[in-house]
Order: structure tokens, then C-alpha cells, then sequence
């Protein structure tokens, strides 16, 4: 059974700093998703990464995947209050890519 | 237009009733989902169906039964309905079922339906 997990469980911040999140295993991951959920709203996907040392950045969000994809990490730079919401990191892994959703860091950004 | 519609938003309901959500994608999706998350906002997975089929079911109540009438509705019925039910279900789509590496299996969720089991 993979074990993931994402760190910090909560985070809560000011509007212009910068933050990481964590999403952690012991299983190899086949690529891994990141999903912002909104309050009352479903996930919405980020990104995907494939390749493991793989930077994607949107805006002012930078995703890396591990070397050894089993880990990935979220960067925001000058957090703002709409980035709150709950990151969930999903990694498939195995040859049927089946979807496992971590805990999530459940990220609040105060004005 | 809404990508993938949930009925309804909100659903209060006694324990023992029976009750059901619908949902719908306007994407042209192969594949509909099922997730329950918890009050500790945990995404997990119940129910799968590929062009109407079921492909995965993971260990979930014979009380909670998926129908799929065709590739762009999966509905779920939930019978008995208990006090540990009470949580916010979601419904999603993909264009690809599992086990298709070209699209990576990017999922389109609904709005979510929270269920109260009082």
C-alpha cells in the first residue's frame, strides 16, 4: 500500500509571503497531479508532472517533482488571499494510473 | 455551461432514509467518478464507470449503488443511509479511463453534494 503524505497539514500566512507544501512517499510515482479545492467547490487541476527533476511553474506557482519521483514539492511566491484553498497532491502510480488523493494542506492567506 | 453538474447541492436527509445525486458532464467524457470526502476534507475514491461500465468499486457499502444510463450521467442511490454517510460527495469526469498514459487522467469535478445524515 502507498503511503503519501502531504505537509503541512495547515498553513496560514500573510499576503506577500511565500510558502511550500509537501507531498511525500515511499512508491515510486508514474506522474502526480496537483488539485487547488475552493471553499464549497470541487479540485481543480494545476498541473502534471511526468519526469522526475521536472520544474512547471504557473505564475507565481513552482512545481518540482522529485528526482526519484516519490516526491514533489509547491512553491508560491507572494501568496495572496486567492491563493487559498486546499492543495491536493494525486500521484498515480503502477501501470493502471488510478488517482490516490493525499491528505492536503488546507493553506489560508490573511490580508 | 457547467462542465460537470451535481444534484442537489445539499441534502438533509434522517438516518434509514434512502437517497440519490445525480450528476452529469457535458465534456464528451468516457469516464465518471464518485468520491466521498470526509469532515477531514479526505478525497477518496468509491466508484468508477467507463462508457457506462463499472471498472472500479473500491470496497465501498452495498448500500451505495452507482447507475450509469449512458457515458454522460452517473447517479448514486444510497440505501439505509447512516450517521458516518454525512459527508460531501463528489462526482468527476475524465476523458480516459485508468491506465491511459496520454491524457494523465486530468479529472473534472462537480460543485459537490453535502450530505447531512441526521
Amino acid at each position: 500500500t502507498q503511503l503519501l503524505e502531504q505537509s503541512p497539514q495547515f498553513l496560514s500566512i500573510q499576503e506577500g509571503e511565500n510558502l511550500t507544501v509537501y507531498c511525500n512517499s515511499s512508491s515510486v510515482f508514474s506522474s502526480l497531479q496537483w488539485y487547488r479545492q475552493e471553499p464549497g467547490e470541487g479540485p481543480v487541476l494545476l498541473v502534471t508532472v511526468v519526469t522526475g527533476g521536472e520544474v512547471k511553474k504557473l505564475k507565481r506557482l513552482t512545481f518540482q517533482f522529485g528526482d526519484a519521483r516519490k516526491d514533489s514539492s509547491l512553491h508560491i511566491t507572494a501568496a495572496q488571499p486567492g491563493d487559498t484553498g486546499l492543495y491536493l497532491c494525486a500521484p498515480t502510480a503502477g501501470s493502471n494510473y488510478k488517482l490516490t488523493f493525499g491528505k492536503g494542506t488546507l493553506l489560508t492567506v490573511n490580508p | 455551461d457547467t462542465a460537470v453538474s451535481q444534484t442537489p447541492k445539499y441534502l438533509v436527509t434522517q438516518m434509514g432514509n434512502d437517497k440519490s445525486i445525480k450528476c452529469e458532464q457535458n465534456l464528451g467524457h468516457d469516464t465518471m467518478y464518485w468520491y466521498k470526502q470526509d469532515s477531514k476534507k479526505f478525497l477518496k475514491i468509491m466508484f468508477s464507470y467507463n462508457n457506462k461500465e463499472l471498472i472500479i468499486n473500491e470496497t465501498v457499502p452495498n448500500r451505495f449503488s452507482p447507475k450509469s444510463p449512458d457515458k454522460a450521467h452517473l447517479n448514486l442511490h444510497i440505501n439505509s443511509l447512516e450517521l458516518g454517510d454525512s459527508a460531501v460527495y463528489f462526482c468527476a469526469s475524465s476523458q480516459d479511463q485508468f491506465g491511459t498514459q496520454s491524457s494523465y487522467n486530468e479529472q473534472f469535478f462537480g460543485p459537490g453534494t453535502r450530505l447531512t445524515v441526521l
